[in-house]
């Protein structure tokens, strides 16, 4: 069964940084390429970031580059999102999905940005 | 950016009926290998999001053959046959022709 469990969501303060992690397991975490998904409450779905499965290539959406750094490490199925200058407009659930057809997604973890 | 514009339904759909849930894109979906890269996704409350089809048309694994994607490259349609209370959701289509990938903006379905 896969399973992705997202984890470090916190409250944090404008400007400063987060890192989340999202552990993969029940599938062979190295041959698919990950992406990060977030929804500010009671609103949509907005794609964040996508990295390939070696990690070589990597993607943003215009709002988080040069804030937001997508990695992965397939030595241990674990997903990253580091995420620095955090502004208010960053709070969301932040979900981890599968592929290039978003197959499978983690529960979330909440991240607040606010002083 | 591609621009995904979804339509409104006519809530709440009475139990048994079918639902027909819109989406245009601002641009072709059709890649040069002739694929169509639109996903649908289901959100029910409370809950994570849910792959329902891929490739405009190609049920995800599981997902039941109630739900059906059709289209053109910039024109998809996503039916719901008979539906039932567990139907009911905020669903999104999502266009993977080409980064950044965007979601329309959600069509809630109430079943009544």
């Amino acid at each position: 069964e896969v399973q992705l469990v997202e984890s470090g969501g916190v409250l944090v303060q404008p400007g400063r940084s987060m890192k989340l992690s999202c552990a993969a397991s029940g599938f062979t975490f190295s041959s698919f390429p990950m992406a990060w998904v977030r929804q500010a409450p009671t609103k949509g779905l907005e794609w964040v970031a996508t990295i390939s499965t070696s990690g070589g290539s990597t993607y943003y959406r215009d709002s988080v580059k040069g804030r937001f750094t997508i990695s992965r490490d397939n030595a241990k199925s674990t997903l990253y999102l580091q995420m620095d200058s955090l502004r208010s407009e960053d709070t969301a659930t932040y979900y981890c999905t599968t592929g290039w057809e978003f197959a499978y997604w983690g529960q979330g973890t909440l991240v607040t940005v606010s002083s | 950016d591609i621009v995904m514009t979804q339509g409104v339904l006519p809530n709440p759909v009475p139990s048994g009926e079918s639902a027909s849930i819109t989406c245009r894109s601002s641009k072709s979906l059709v890649y040069k290998d002739g694929k169509t890269y639109l996903n649908w996704f289901l959100q029910r409350p409370g809950q994570s999001p849910q792959l329902l089809t891929y490739w405009m048309s190609t049920r995800a694994s599981g997902v039941s053959d109630r739900f059906s994607g059709s289209g053109s490259g910039t024109y998809f349609t996503l039916k719901i046959s008979r539906v039932r209370a567990e139907d009911a959701g905020v669903y999104y289509c999502q266009q993977v022709r080409e980064y950044p990938r965007t979601f329309g903006s959600g069509t809630k379905l109430e079943i009544k």
